[in-house]
């Protein structure tokens, strides 16, 4: 059973510019939740999704959006990027109803 | 607001130390504790949790237990290994999880 997969595994962008990151769930679970970690912090709370929903934001700028698709898998957007927005994206998926949170890889986003 | 307040590292140990790793947080309600491990490149690892007070969770020989009485829940091993070097994480929440800062663990042969 693959476990929570994210893409991509490293990401450079520039000041301004956008991006995307994905993240595809555990088999059986319906809620993915992101997270940002900057070095040497814990991770905080971006949002969450459920039935293709932001159920729970946390305390981020609109910059920071988000999707679900009907099969579950998540994207995270990101625009107008800050230097301050380089850090590691953790994608997190439960399963009903919801359950414990099991976390991906996460993606480095390094942002020049 | 909620947070979490835990042992601030770097912590360096021998092999086969004890190990305590504190933590106390502050939240609205009972929400449910958790440890999480986080080896050098990777994501998190859950390492234990504890779902309502005075339970104690544990697994891979690291021991908790959800103190409501002083809000902690204190990490503990009795006898370290090299392979536990890690960072850890103390966390609660029931749908979106809090976490402290982390504690960086060197264990040395």
């Amino acid at each position: 059973d693959a476990g929570v997969t994210q893409s991509p595994t490293h990401l450079i962008k520039t000041r301004g510019q956008q991006v995307t990151l994905r993240c595809s769930p555990k088999s059986g679970h319906d809620t993915v939740s992101w997270y940002q970690q900057a070095l040497g912090q814990g991770p905080q709370f971006i949002f969450q999704y459920y039935e293709e929903e932001e159920r729970q934001r946390g305390n981020f700028p609109d910059r920071f959006s988000g999707h679900q698709f009907p099969n579950y898998s998540s994207e995270l957007n990101v625009n107008a990027l800050l230097l301050g927005d380089s850090a590691l994206y953790l994608c997190a998926s439960s399963p009903p109803p919801p359950g414990e949170q099991f976390f991906g890889p996460g993606t480095r986003l390094t942002v020049l | 607001g909620d947070s979490v307040t835990q042992m601030e590292g770097p912590v360096t140990l021998s092999e086969e130390a004890f190990l305590t790793i504190n933590c106390t947080y502050t939240a609205t309600g009972y929400p449910s504790l958790f440890w999480y491990v986080q080896y050098p490149g990777e994501g998190l690892q859950l390492l234990l949790k504890a779902t309502k007070a005075d339970d104690k969770g544990s697994n891979k020989g690291f021991e908790a237990t959800y103190r409501k009485e002083t809000t902690s829940f204190h990490l503990e091993k009795g006898s370290v290994q090299v392979s536990d070097s890690a960072v850890y994480f103390c966390s609660f929440g029931n749908e979106k999880l809090t976490f402290g800062t982390g504690t960086r663990l060197t264990i040395i042969p």
